[in-house]
């Protein structure tokens, strides 16, 4: 078993439609959670950086962290084509510099 | 301001070359990463500098020769590589533990290599 798993997609959406990314783990240890958004040929920009369990929202965009079932989510509201890009969640551990990164969702938003 | 910058954008180089990529931020983070990507793969991490000290090597072959020349910069030296070096490579910064709660890795655009 992978350490995080992540469905590659193409997850392909109406423009304003609610996207839901989704990422497992089965490191228990694990206590950072982050999104990144990358473009094509661009490197990844950090969207979301969580610490434990719970949610947290900025913006258009809410993670969500349910450590007991070693589950993340990432919802996009109200999507936009310029949203269209690879997501990829990531994690760490508590006091460990190595980020362990899921592979990737390509998403799509049609207009 | 969380930019990381990176030079060049676009690299070809033949096996026999010497190159070198550049990573600057100016941040003041204290810990700096190599990571290689290839085509629709996530980041894999390269080096890890803490503090200009190299912190982490993951096995990485001998023709890539990281250097942290002080807490702004790092480069990538590279030589004699093969035409699987072919990659995007990404720079990324980040606080250290010793002084922040959170140290949050910001990624540079990368630069992308080609190795004929």
């Amino acid at each position: 078993q992978k350490e995080v798993e992540q469905d590659p997609g193409p997850l392909s959406v109406p423009e304003g439609a609610i996207v839901s990314l989704n990422c497992t783990y089965s490191n228990s240890a694990f206590q950072y959670f982050m999104w990144y958004r990358q473009y094509s040929r661009k490197g990844p920009e950090l969207l979301m950086y969580t610490y434990s369990s719970g949610n947290k929202e900025d913006g258009r965009f809410t993670a969500q962290v349910d450590k007991s079932s070693k589950y993340i989510s990432l919802f996009i509201r109200d999507s936009q084509p310029s949203d269209s890009a690879t997501y990829l969640c990531a994690m760490r551990m508590n006091r460990d510099d190595k980020i362990i990164f899921g592979k990737g969702t390509r998403l799509h938003i049609l207009p | 301001d969380t930019e990381v910058t990176q030079t060049p954008k676009h690299l070809v180089m033949g096996m026999t070359n010497k190159k070198s990529l550049k990573c600057e931020q100016h941040m003041g983070h204290r810990a700096m990463y190599w990571y290689k990507q290839k085509a629709k793969k996530p980041p894999e991490l390269m080096f890890v500098y803490s503090y200009e000290k190299l912190s982490i090597n993951e096995s990485v072959p001998s023709r890539f020769s990281p250097e942290c020349p002080n807490s702004s910069l790092l480069n990538l030296h590279l030589h004699a590589l093969q035409p699987e070096d072919s990659a995007l490579y990404l720079c990324a910064s980040s606080q250290t533990k010793q002084v922040a709660e959170t140290y949050e890795q910001y990624f540079g655009p990368g630069t992308r290599l080609t190795v004929t």
